[in-house]
């Protein structure tokens, strides 16, 4: 069954380095999509993307975060100046119609020291 | 946005009793998604639902939405060890780019 994959799948860092976390989505999906999970806690949406850009992101993605998609299989999140509260699990997910069953990978958790 | 709210936030039940968790929303939704996350795992996509008073059911799952289409319900008949985890009801509010999710029910069971 195609997955979602996620590197890497912990990541240690220092407050104020910047971090990537890197998504393969699922090949002919057209949606991407960034949620973040603190532990315990519910799963946040970040960002989506489409069509190569930006469709839609909430009030926590700012200029801190950046998205990419440099090629056509990898789609990027970039934290430029990580902080302490940054520290939680990073959801890639893809779906080939919008915001409908989304496949979500195994996540990225990232802490920050 | 598009809020969902989502009760109980934790249920503890001996094996073989039955759970539900409850979503609601203050607008009517053009469907709902039911996902389960289990423990140190990711989102897992059970179903949608988007016709108003649909009822699914995936072997002792139930799922319903309501005739407004503002709430929704899981229901766990019978329920087993396997079934733990975190049930998370999404919306999308219309939306094509933004599934919400709401903040889960945790379910424990006691075997």
């Amino acid at each position: 069954e195609p997955e979602v994959t996620q590197t890497p799948s912990h990541q240690v860092t220092q407050m104020g380095q910047e971090v990537i976390l890197r998504c393969v989505p699922i090949s002919n999906h057209l949606y991407f999509y960034w949620y973040r999970q603190i532990l315990g806690q519910k799963v946040e949406f970040l960002v989506s993307f489409y069509n190569n850009e930006i469709s839609e992101k909430s009030e926590i993605f700012d200029d801190q975060f950046s998205v990419e998609r440099p090629d056509g299989s990898n789609f990027t999140l970039k934290i430029r100046s990580t902080k302490l509260e940054d520290s939680a699990m990073y959801f890639c997910a893809s779906s080939s119609s919008g915001a409908n069953v989304l496949t979500f990978g195994a996540g990225s958790r990232l802490t920050v020291l | 946005g598009q809020q969902v709210m989502q009760i109980p936030q934790y249920q503890h039940v001996q094996e073989g009793e039955d759970f539900t968790t409850y979503c609601n929303s203050s607008t009517t939704l053009s469907n709902i998604q039911w996902y389960k996350q289990r423990p140190g795992g990711h989102p897992v996509f059970l179903i949608q639902l988007v016709k108003s008073g649909e009822v699914k059911k995936q072997k002792r799952l139930t799922f319903q939405f309501g005739e407004a289409k503002k709430n929704s319900s899981l229901h766990i008949t019978a329920t087993q060890t396997t079934d733990v985890g975190t049930y998370f009801c999404a919306a999308s509010g219309g939306s094509n780019y933004k599934l919400t999710f709401g903040k889960g029910t945790l379910l424990t069971v006691n075997p």
